[in-house]
């Protein structure tokens, strides 16, 4: 069955420390996406990248990067040099079925607080 | 401007009296789909459409119903809302091919006395 475990439910820093929030995920396909999602306090949401399982490059923009491990089916988000505006809860997701058509199952989220 | 637009934004309602949340969405999506999110439990699926006059169910369908008439639109219909009901309420909409990424509107807090 497709799942995905943000197994950190809240996370604090102080500003410009670097934070990983970790994304595990269960999936019966050999080809698939991952992405993920911000939410700031203001509740939209907001997507921040898609990953094709085909590729495990690491993926950097500005002060995120982003580390896809197919070997231990996680995808990791990392936020360099932390701000408070980065302060927000972010989800990890995964399509239901097949490697982009189906609906996303999502984490259940972690909520970080980026103190100044 | 690419949007899904949702309404209302904030409600309040009693037990029992229907409602509805209307979504819209300008990008001639082909797929649509609602999503509710509790504390804990991040995003649930409550239905989704593949198209015009297709529509199924996600992991929460009980107590909701949907239609999806027109490609643009998809609304959410509470029959009878229940303090369980009581949630934030996503809109979301996704070109057929390519990614899935998916577009979602604001959000609807809807509140169930």
């Amino acid at each position: 069955a497709q799942k995905v475990t943000q197994a950190q439910t809240e996370i604090s820093v102080v500003e410009k420390e670097d934070v990983t929030l970790d994304c595990v995920y269960e999936t019966r396909d050999t080809t698939y996406y991952l992405f993920w999602y911000k939410q700031p306090p203001s509740g939209e949401l907001v997507f921040l990248i898609r990953r094709n399982s085909f590729d495990e490059q690491n993926e950097i923009s500005g002060r995120y990067s982003w580390n896809f491990q197919k070997s231990t089916s996680s995808f990791n988000f990392t936020i360099t040099a932390s701000q408070v505006v980065d302060s927000a809860v972010y989800f990890c997701a995964l399509p239901r079925w097949g490697g982009s058509q189906g609906n996303l199952i999502f984490g259940k989220g972690t909520k970080l607080s980026v103190k100044p | 401007e690419a949007q899904v637009t949702q309404n209302p934004r904030y409600l309040i309602t009693v037990t029992g009296k229907k409602l509805t949340v209307t979504c819209s969405q300008n990008m001639n999506h082909e797929y649509m789909s609602w999503y509710r999110q509790d504390p804990g439990l991040g995003l649930r699926q409550i239905y989704y459409s593949m198209n015009v006059e297709v529509t199924d169910k996600g992991d929460v369908p009980e107590g909701y119903k949907v239609s999806r008439k027109e490609k643009r639109n998809f609304p959410l219909i509470l029959e009878s809302p229940s303090p369980n009901q009581t949630s934030l309420y996503f809109c979301a909409s996704r070109a057929s091919g390519g990614a899935g990424e998916l577009f979602f509107g604001e959000g609807s807090r809807l509140t169930v006395l």
